[in-house]
């Protein structure tokens, strides 16, 4: 089946800094991808739509220059917090969309990221 | 715009009893809805999902879904919950493109 691997599961890093997070399609290619935050006990809030060899789509009220998409391949996209602070603290989680099938979701899940700024 | 309500924020049921997670949408045109599961600090899983044909849809571990036209509604069910689907539960709507996600639903399931 289509697997998302998302890297790293986990990160702390310190005020100011910037973090960069993988999302890869490892047996399907992907040419769009989603990037979603999750606030402790609240639902996904997707943050942008990256297409690969374009620039990505941003909601409404994500900073992107903040938050730096890059869609190079049609198997990675990277979502970079560019100096980060704790209010950056948060689970984020990319999705890949799919051929799907008619027994499956067509969106397919990277495991998150939980970044933490100390 | 397209949005989807699940109204409760947790649901706690006894091993071996039904179970009921509660989902209304409200999007434009012929509605693609679909259930997830999150386990702590991982990814959505896929349960089930409707896109057409039958109202009643089965999907993963033994969860199965009603889809309602009249009501905007598509509750998640389980004839007998177990201890490990204890979890929390996304409904989403919309296109492929672009899934609106509920709130989430916590699920316990108690022994």
């Amino acid at each position: 089946g289509a697997v998302v691997s998302q890297h790293p599961s986990w990160v702390i890093c310190k005020s100011g800094t910037s973090v960069k997070i993988e999302c890869r399609s490892l047996d399907f290619q992907a040419t769009t991808m989603f990037w979603y935050r999750q606030f402790p006990k609240q639902s996904l809030m997707l943050m942008a739509t990256s297409n690969e060899g374009s620039k990505a789509t941003y909601e409404q009220g994500v900073e992107k220059d903040k938050f730096l998409i890059n869609h190079a391949s049609l198997t990675l996209s990277t979502l970079t917090v560019t100096s980060a602070h704790p209010e950056d603290s948060s689970f984020y989680i990319c999705s890949a969309l799919g051929t799907g099938g008619a027994y499956n979701s067509p969106l397919h899940f990277g495991n998150g990221t939980r970044l933490t700024v100390t | 715009a397209q949005s989807v309500a699940q109204p409760e924020d947790q649901v706690n049921v006894a091993e071996g009893n039904p179970l009921t997670v509660k989902c209304t949408y409200s999007v434009s045109g012929n509605p693609y809805l679909f259930w997830y599961v999150q386990y702590p600090n991982r990814g959505l899983q896929f349960l089930l999902k409707y896109i057409t044909g039958d109202n009643l849809v089965k999907g993963s571990y033994g969860f199965e879904a009603e889809f309602n036209k009249s009501q905007t509604s598509f509750h998640l069910k389980k004839p007998s919950a177990l201890v490990s689907d204890s979890a929390l539960y996304f409904c989403a709507a919309g296109s492929f493109q672009k899934l609106v996600f509920g709130t989430g639903t916590r699920l316990l399931v108690s022994p």
